[in-house]
């Protein structure tokens, strides 16, 4: 139990353009889910948290208008790289936490990476 | 503000021996969670290991344990009988009690040798 999927797996777009990134939980209904982006060697950074029928809330230094976050299902969450430029070329990573299912624990997707030409 | 500090940025062990990862955190919170997650080669985050602060027990899931000592705020993880696919980032991770942010380390790169 406790899948947590991404697609795509991989993305290359142009400049300028726009890329959507879907987080589903397979197996369990996510109130939460979490949008991380992590560069090559380093840890993981929490770009946003997303919340079922509700507004992200973006940490400090995050762009909530160039990374869209829309939580609109219990299973699906999704991240839009808007305007994309060569610095936004990352791994992203989402989770999500449900409520009854271990519910301190976040359960990783398998990531996205995006590279932007 | 919290901090998880992994002070080995690598590590290395001969199959079937063991090691063990340091993790420190700071924080004046009394009740969290501790998690080491690893990250192999494919970069899917894995759950290993899971704390919660007011037991006293350390965790164990098969070869894998912590030594939690909650007064010197160290979370360390020993790896038994280590195996090949040990081999990847291994990340400590702290969330305090009513937050759901997860606040990880800068990872340990553990390579298992043959």
């Amino acid at each position: 139990g406790a899948v947590v999927s991404q697609h795509p797996s991989w993305v290359i777009c142009k400049s300028g353009t726009s890329v959507k990134i879907e987080c589903r939980s397979l197996d369990f209904q996510a109130t939460t889910m979490f949008w991380y982006r992590q560069f090559p060697k380093q840890s993981l950074m929490l770009m946003a948290t997303s919340n079922e029928g509700s507004k992200a809330t973006y940490e400090q230094g995050v762009e909530k208008d160039k990374f869209l976050i829309n939580h609109a299902s219990l299973t699906l969450s999704t991240l839009t790289v808007t305007s994309a430029h060569p610095e936004d070329s990352s791994f992203y990573i989402c989770s999500a936490r449900a409520p009854g299912l271990l519910t301190d624990t976040q359960y990783f997707g398998p990531g996205t990476r995006l590279t932007v030409l | 503000a919290q901090t998880v500090t992994q002070s080995q940025p690598e590590m290395s062990v001969q199959e079937a021996e063991t090691v063990t990862l340091s993790c420190t955190y700071d924080t004046s919170e009394s009740d969290y969670y501790l998690f080491w997650y690893k990250q192999p080669p494919s970069r899917q985050m894995i759950l290993v290991i899971r704390q919660e602060a007011y037991k006293q027990q350390n965790a164990t899931e098969n070869r894998f344990s912590v030594n939690f000592q909650k007064a010197a705020k160290s979370f360390s993880l020993k790896i038994s009988d280590s195996q090949l696919g040990d081999a990847a980032m291994y990340f400590c991770a702290y969330r305090p009690l009513g937050s759901e942010k997860l606040v990880f380390g800068k990872g340990t790169k553990l390579t298992v040798n043959p």
